[in-house]
């Protein structure tokens, strides 16, 4: 069983376009997170959620929106899309506070046209 | 100065090899370390903590020098699965991020035959 998943794996779409990743995790985690890996292999955290609730939100463009309907999923919309979003998303999960041992999922490569 | 920084490289070593990476850091009250291990178009997954005393887990060693703020990461006896892109992680313990993940570029190793 797939513990951090995330869907899909591949997103291919134009500019303008609104888009959205989910993703979902059966570790019974209280914590889940969205990280950006760009071009130069840079991984950046975006958000964090502790049982449903917004912990950690980097300097990321309001475009982007977490929802997070109970604590086993973290869902990802994206507003807008630009040329500057193309990227590696990764979700992750894990028990405990932010920052302890993560578990990733295995990402959605996002290309904007 | 970047919060972790590491020698992107590549190092190409041949198989039995040891080899050893370095990754400094800005941040001088941080607490907790990590060496992540992500494989080309994988997820990032974890390879070890780094206490103070400095720690081990079969062929490979974790150190951490607090007063030069770098950790260290030595592998013995390279094998051709330990081909992969090595992360350097610190947790950010202060300021609205509590407990944030920082993560260096990386550095890839390729173990040849």
């Amino acid at each position: 069983d797939t513990a951090v998943s995330q869907t899909p794996k591949y997103l291919v779409t134009q500019m303008g376009n609104d888009k959205s990743i989910k993703c979902e995790q059966n570790l019974g985690h209280d914590t889940m997170y969205w990280y950006k890996q760009d071009s130069k292999k840079f991984l950046k955290i975006m958000f964090s959620y502790n049982n449903k609730e917004l912990i950690i939100n980097e300097t990321v463009p309001n475009r982007f929106s977490p929802k997070s309907p109970d604590k086993a999923h973290l869902n990802l919309h994206i507003n807008s899309l630009e040329l500057g979003d193309s990227a590696v998303y990764f979700c992750a999960s894990s028990q405990g506070g932010a920052g302890e041992k993560l578990f990733f999922g295995s990402g959605t490569q996002l290309s904007v046209l | 100065r970047k919060e972790v920084e590491q020698d992107p490289g590549p190092f190409n070593v041949p198989e039995g090899a040891t080899v050893a990476f370095n990754c400094t850091y800005s941040n001088s009250a941080s607490q907790s370390f990590f060496w992540y291990r992500q494989d080309c178009r994988k997820e990032p997954k974890l390879l070890m903590s780094v206490y103070s005393s400095g720690n081990e887990d079969g062929r490979f060693t974790a150190q951490l020098n607090r007063a030069s703020q770098y950790i260290s990461l030595l592998i013995r006896d390279s094998k051709l699965s330990d081909s992969a892109t090595y992360l350097c992680v610190v947790k950010q313990d202060y300021g609205g991020s509590q407990g944030n993940l920082i993560f260096g570029k990386g550095t890839k190793l390729s173990v040849k035959p």
